[in-house]
């Protein structure tokens, strides 16, 4: 069964860094892109950054490009995403993805999600 | 990226059909048959329903369906039940690498 576990959540102040985690199981890890996916309180949910399976490619929507960065250990079957300069549009529940198993154009599989709070 | 366009609600009662749009541009669902829709369920995390704008993950029941014309996409639930409701999103890829969603539909059953 698959899992993904976030963490690594919590408040900050603005300017602040943050660094979330999420642990996966249940597949193998190495095989298969990553996302981060996050949804403001309340809000819609925006994609904000994908992976590639051994981590050689990443990309970034425009809103977090230059101040976060995702990066995995596949030794750790672990997912990170290093936020940075964080503002308070930046609070919402930050969700990791694991890509389709046939196909990488959607998120097949979800975290529970961990909350940052900036203020 | 503007988020594509959901209707804010729709409702039905029991085994009624609805159907949520997701209005998008050229540069994403028009060009792209990468449309997958999800559902959330308060103080959840989303679920996929579709993917690749038809295709259902096993387990997901047949009532869900999905199509495209130009640039809308659409999903259909029909035999609506109670255990339906909850926030529905759509998402395209849309190009260079990025993904773009629907602003989200509250389904209610009546």
């Amino acid at each position: 069964e698959v899992q993904l576990v976030e963490s690594g959540g919590g408040v900050i102040q603005p300017g602040g860094s943050l660094r979330l985690s999420c642990a996966a199981s249940g597949f193998n890890f190495h095989n298969f892109a990553m996302h981060w996916v996050r949804q403001a309180p309340g809000k819609g949910l925006e994609w904000i950054s994908l992976i590639s399976g051994t981590g050689g490619n990443t990309f970034y929507s425009d809103s977090v490009r230059d101040r976060f960065t995702i990066s995995r250990d596949n030794n750790k079957n672990s997912l990170y995403l290093q936020m940075s300069s964080l503002k308070t549009e930046d609070t919402a529940f930050y969700y990791c993805a694991k890509v389709g198993k046939n196909g990488d154009s959607f998120f097949e599989y979800w975290g529970q999600g961990t909350l940052v709070a900036v203020s | 990226q503007s988020a594509l366009t959901q209707p804010r609600s729709v409702s039905g009662s029991p085994g009624q059909s609805v159907t949520i749009s997701c209005t998008g541009t050229s540069s994403d669902v028009g060009t792209y048959n990468f449309v997958s829709w999800y559902q959330q369920r308060p103080g959840k995390a989303p679920k996929l329903i579709i993917f690749d704008v038809t295709k259902r993950p096993s387990g997901v029941p047949d009532r869900f369906s999905g199509s495209k014309s130009g640039n809308t996409a659409s999903l259909i639930i029909s035999g609506l039940q109670p255990d339906d409701e909850g926030d529905f999103y759509c998402c395209s890829f849309a190009g260079s690498y990025s993904w773009v969603f629907g602003t989200g539909t509250e389904v209610t059953v009546l």
